[in-house]
């Protein structure tokens, strides 16, 4: 089956702008997390979806947001953006229950100049 | 609040020697613990995971396990190292709460 798929793989953005990334998970799982992963501060957890109600949310300001759709596709939306939101952004899926674990997606590469 | 050590940046084995990545948590209650590898430019890919049960745990590509509950660690193995096996290793755990806190990441160096 096919695996988790996000989308754009590489963005270039400006300080000030917004952007949208975009995770479709596993077909049948309800639940889908994002996490930042950069050089100074590692893998941190940004929040987690599932059937369209946001679970977990992790120490991050609010110009960061995601939300997630019937179908159980997920964005996130960083606004107004800073020099440090330049990051390795990887979203996991999973049925919805720790214990089976969590696939990842490739991730999606935004700098910001 | 739950963490995870790595205490290693990097590990450097020759191929065909065994590998040791270590891994100590800290959390309440009975934690699920994983292990992933990423290679440069890709996501994160699933080793194993513990949950319960035996404490050695087998996972992909030969790699191993083993969990300690008094020393709260999660070391993972692997009796002959490839240069393949060259990567950055991640452990993570899962206080049952949906969502993953990861240890900063050893560097795995296979050299031939």
């Amino acid at each position: 089956k096919a695996g988790v798929t996000q989308t754009p793989r590489y963005l270039i953005k400006t300080r000030g702008q917004q952007v949208t990334l975009s995770c479709s998970p596993i077909s049948g799982h309800r639940s889908v997390s994002w996490y930042q992963q950069t050089p100074g501060q590692g893998l941190q957890f940004l929040f987690e979806y599932f059937s369209e109600t946001q679970r977990n949310k992790g120490n991050f300001p609010g110009r960061f947001s995601g939300r997630q759709f019937s179908n159980s596709r997920s964005e996130m939306n960083v606004s107004t953006l800073e020099l440090g939101d330049s990051a390795l952004y990887l979203c996991a899926s999973s049925s919805g229950q720790a214990a089976y674990g969590y696939t990842f997606g490739s991730g999606t590469r935004l700098t910001v100049v | 609040a739950q963490s995870v050590a790595q205490p290693e940046d990097q590990v450097n084995v020759a191929e065909g020697n065994p590998l040791t990545v270590k891994c100590t948590y800290s959390v309440s209650g009975n934690p699920y613990l994983f292990w992933y590898v990423q290679y440069p430019n890709r996501g994160l890919q699933f080793l194993l995971k513990y949950i319960t049960g035996d404490n050695l745990v087998k996972g992909s590509y030969g790699f191993e396990a083993e969990f300690n509950k008094s020393q709260t660690s999660f070391h993972l193995k692997k009796p002959s190292a490839l240069v393949s096996d060259s990567a950055l290793y991640f452990c993570a755990v899962s206080p049952r709460g949906n969502m993953l806190t990861f240890g900063g990441g050893t560097r795995l160096m296979v050299k031939p």
